[in-house]
């Protein structure tokens, strides 16, 4: 079973920041957070990953909570290609651990 | 980065029949794993495929359904047996490689 939770949909409007949040109240000390995403009819593309500390690049930022429990993934100026099904996923960071996706947060952003 | 090649990006298969998905990673890797997404849902763990030995299969996929082949450290096959209609679903083959997840585009697969 997937180890997050995340609300099924979200909109943004364009031009606005979409903050998309995710439970991960059982994370082991040793497991990272990472967020993908998920274009229609494409597959998932990595968007960022982290494990205690705010973490940023080109296409997102990520604020992880203190207490590693929730996280949650900022994209500052949403366009309308950002509409997509966003995942929130939790793993140690090894080659053999699974992927396990849950639901994941759909985000349409209207224009 | 990884790039990563799936082969047939889609195809229309007939019932009873069964098709193999053809994987090809740019890069060596230990693990390959197999993936379905059924229409409007989120991506299924199907198996784990290590270059070498037996693939390990997820709760509710056998081996002699989703048959599959690990030769080398870049390339892996799944095969769909005896289809049915309810095996119509994208199905993506995905490596980890540097701290990252990568995923092929996927191959649609319709069976009638």
């Amino acid at each position: 079973d997937a180890k997050t939770t995340q609300p099924p949909s979200m909109d943004c409007a364009e031009g606005r920041a979409a903050n998309l949040p995710c439970n991960h109240s059982t994370i082991s000390g040793n497991e990272y957070v990472y967020w993908y995403r998920q274009i229609h009819s494409q597959g998932p593309q990595y968007i960022i990953h982290g494990l205690k500390n705010n973490e940023t690049n080109e296409m997102a930022s990520l604020i992880i909570t203190e207490d590693r429990k929730s996280s949650t993934l900022i994209l500052p100026h949403a366009t309308l290609r950002d509409t997509a099904v966003y995942y929130c996923i939790v793993r140690a960071k090894t080659s053999y651990d699974k992927v396990i996706f849950g639901p994941g947060t759909s985000l349409s952003v209207i224009p | 980065s990884a790039v990563i090649s799936q082969k047939p990006s889609r195809d229309i298969c007939q019932r009873g029949t069964s098709l193999t998905i053809q994987c090809q990673v740019d890069s060596q890797v230990t693990m390959m794993f197999w993936y379905r997404q059924q229409p409007g849902q989120s991506l299924t763990l199907i198996a784990t495929a290590n270059q070498g030995s037996e693939a390990t299969y997820e709760s509710g996929f056998v081996i002699d359904k989703f048959p599959i082949s690990r030769p080398n450290l870049t390339f892996s096959t799944l095969t769909v047996s005896n289809m049915s209609p309810e095996d119509s679903s994208i199905y993506l083959c995905s490596v980890y490689l540097d701290g990252q997840a990568f995923f092929g585009q996927g191959t649609r697969l319709t069976v009638v």
